[in-house]
């Protein structure tokens, strides 16, 4: 089946440093695609976080960072603030589905 | 600066059809793929195709097909895409967004379109 799984929910304190995890399969991350990860704030429209599994876009703080190994991929945010109290998804193409697949996103909470 | 510009928000029955537009402006409209992507209240994002405003070709999620269709007007740098039998659990806010290539990072979204389905 062609999923990316996410854990539902992760927090930290202020300051920590916290990591989601992105995990997929042969058809999708295993498969070579890069991953991507956008970041939701309520009620606003996903952002362009993470493109090409490690790279940033112009204006994204260095304390958001990627990685992908195998059938897997992580987000990291070091340095935790208020503002980063968001919903997060990881994304990547299929080629079972020909078509884009999300992983079902992380709510971050900053205690 | 690159904009997407959706529609407002419907109000639909169930069984009928629904179209939600998104004007593009502050690129070469013809250069980049749109995708459309929808979030039902408190779920996760969900892919349901794309169209390439050149060539006009589209690919529909399977979920989507045969109740999809996504145009576009390449005049008025529009992109278009029309639900039919509306279901109850259609009701989502729907996203047109920018991509440089089908399997690519989304680099700019619009910012949503709101369908209810309610009887």
């Amino acid at each position: 089946q062609s999923v990316l799984t996410q854990p539902p929910s992760v927090s930290g304190a202020p300051g920590q440093r916290v990591t989601i995890s992105c995990t997929g399969s042969s058809s999708n991350i295993g498969a070579g695609y890069d991953v991507h990860w956008y970041q939701q704030l309520p009620g606003t429209a996903p952002k362009l976080l993470i493109y090409g599994n490690t790279k940033r876009p112009s204006g994204v703080p260095d304390r958001f960072s990627g990685s992908k190994s195998g059938t897997s991929a992580s987000l990291a945010i070091t340095g935790l603030q208020a503002e980063d109290e968001a919903d997060y998804y990881c994304q990547s193409y299929d080629s079972s589905l020909t078509g884009l697949l999300f992983g079902g996103g992380t709510k971050l909470t900053v205690l | 600066q690159v904009q997407l510009v959706q529609s407002g928000a419907e109000v639909r029955k169930p069984g009928a059809s629904v179209m939600v537009s998104c004007k593009a402006s502050g690129y070469t409209f013809t250069d980049y793929y749109i995708q459309w992507v929808r979030q039902a209240p408190g779920q996760g994002l969900e892919w349901m195709g794309w169209s390439h405003p050149n060539s006009g070709g589209t690919t529909y999620a399977q979920k989507f097909q045969g109740r999809v269709t996504m145009t576009r007007d390449t005049s008025v740098t529009t992109a278009y895409m029309e639900l039919s039998s509306l279901r109850s659990d259609d009701t989502a806010v729907y996203y047109c967004a920018r991509a440089d290539y089908y399997g690519s990072e989304i680099d700019y979204w619009g910012q949503g379109t709101l369908v209810t389905v309610s009887s």
